[in-house]
């Protein structure tokens, strides 16, 4: 089983849609929960970071983090055409800085 | 406040040659990691530097291999590079040893013929 999984996708909404993104993962000592976009030629963008379960909201984006399944997802509320990129879940524990990433979902917004 | 800078932001070389690659933090950043991206693998990591030591290192061979310099700035070298070497490799930063969140640079895409 691997670490971090991801839905594959790709992905495609209308524009204004909400988006519903999941990883899953196997590491319960995972302790840091984070959300990157990229954008093609463009490094990893932080989205959203968060320590422990619950849910975190930032603008349009909604982290949701359940630790007692390990599961977590991340909204996007009214999606733009600007919203088209590649979305990445990553995991880390506290000891170090390595980061576990899933495979990523690319996501397009048709206007 | 700049982002995380990486050069170059592309090279060709052949099998067999060695490459360096060069990164600068976050001004006040003192931890860096380097992860290569392909698109079979994703992202994997490397290795981490702080106070211009290895801290933890990933999966990979020998042939790569990292140093800080007391400034924080990092270089990742590959040597005797294969054709599976072509890939994203990237930079990230954060303010300590173990630290979260990272933020990372636009990478350097490194193709081998």
């Amino acid at each position: 089983q691997k670490e971090v999984e991801q839905d594959p996708g790709p992905l495609s909404v209308p524009e204004g849609a909400i988006v519903s993104l999941n990883c899953t993962y196997s590491n319960s000592a995972f302790q840091y929960f984070m959300w990157y976009r990229q954008y093609s030629r463009k490094g990893p963008e932080l989205l959203m970071y968060t320590y422990s379960s619950g849910n975190k909201e930032d603008g349009r984006f909604t982290a949701q983090v359940d630790k007692s399944s390990k599961y977590i997802s991340l909204f996007i509320r009214d999606s733009q055409p600007s919203d088209s990129a590649t979305y990445l879940c990553a995991q880390g524990l506290g000891a170090n800085s390595k980061l576990t990433f899933g495979k990523g979902i690319t996501l397009s917004v048709r206007p | 406040k700049a982002g995380v800078t990486q050069t170059p932001r592309y090279l060709i070389k052949t099998r067999g040659q060695q490459v360096t690659l060069s990164c600068s933090p976050i001004s006040g950043h003192r931890s860096v990691s380097w992860y290569q991206q392909t698109p079979g693998q994703g992202l994997q990591f490397l290795f981490e530097y702080f106070s211009e030591t290895q801290r933890n290192k990933g999966n990979f061979p020998g042939r790569f291999s990292g140093r800080q310099f007391s400034n924080s700035r990092s270089e990742m070298n590959v040597s005797t590079l294969e054709l599976g070497d072509s890939a994203l490799y990237l930079c990230a930063s954060s303010l300590d040893v173990g630290g979260q969140p990272q933020h990372f640079g636009d990478g350097t895409r490194l193709s081998i013929l």
